[in-house]
């Protein structure tokens, strides 16, 4: 099945701790982004990538990276300088660019304790 | 620059009511699209529809209809009887070329049985 893939699903970190958040599709797509959503609230963009070893900061990338080493991965590390990292995660993937549908995965769910 | 309005933060309706979900949106370029998303309890975002802004033909799909006037800049979405499985939170999001995809803070819609 072709599809996005998120792990994990539940995230559970400790204040000052690095993690990483995996995603991954099969969807032969060329970009690739990364939303953050706080509880009641709509989606705000992290990052996204076009192509391969390329992307680009959203409206709140600091506190974060990525990297694209390869076409099908896009994964995000949340950093201990993200001051308020608890929140749902969602990554997506779009064929050719910014007016392709973007398809969404599962999400991720990180608490910071 | 662009954004996408949804005015209505919560709608609660019974079961079998129609219901419309308004989207306004703001952009100052001439080709663009809109979409609709449905996020449920699980947190995906499904993917409903895009729409280019050449194409203003109303569509139907089962018990969704979406209505899109460019003269008011809106992309409405009606759900004929409902059912409590259209309970989520529903999305609406714009794009034009060299820009990322914007979304609107979106709709809850609780449907009661």
């Amino acid at each position: 099945d072709g599809g996005i893939t998120q792990s994990p699903k539940y995230l559970f970190r400790k204040e000052g701790q690095n993690v990483t958040l995996s995603c991954e599709q099969n969807l032969n797509h060329d970009a690739m982004y990364w939303y953050r959503q706080d509880p009641g609230q709509g989606l705000r963009l992290i990052y996204y990538s076009q192509i391969v070893n390329d992307f680009q900061k959203g409206d709140i990338a600091e506190g974060y990276s990525v990297s694209r080493e390869k076409k099908e991965s896009f994964p995000l590390t949340v950093t201990s300088a993200q001051k308020n990292p608890t929140a749902f995660y969602l990554c997506a993937s779009a064929g050719t660019g910014p007016t392709d549908t973007q398809y969404f995965g599962p999400g991720t769910r990180l608490t910071v304790l | 620059a662009q954004k996408v309005t949804q005015a209505q933060t919560e709608i609660s309706v019974v079961e079998k009511e129609d219901v419309t979900l308004d989207c306004v949106y703001e952009t100052r370029d001439t080709t663009y699209y809109l979409f609709w998303y449905k996020q449920p309890p699980s947190g995906e975002l499904v993917f409903l529809i895009r729409r280019n802004s050449f194409d203003e033909q109303n569509e139907i799909s089962g018990r969704y209809s979406w209505n899109f006037q460019k003269s008011t800049s809106s992309f409405n979405f009606t759900i004929t009887a409902s059912q409590v499985v259209d309970s989520a939170v529903y999305f609406c999001a714009l794009s034009n070329y060299g820009q990322n995809f914007v979304f609107g803070p979106g709709t809850r819609l609780s449907v009661l049985p």
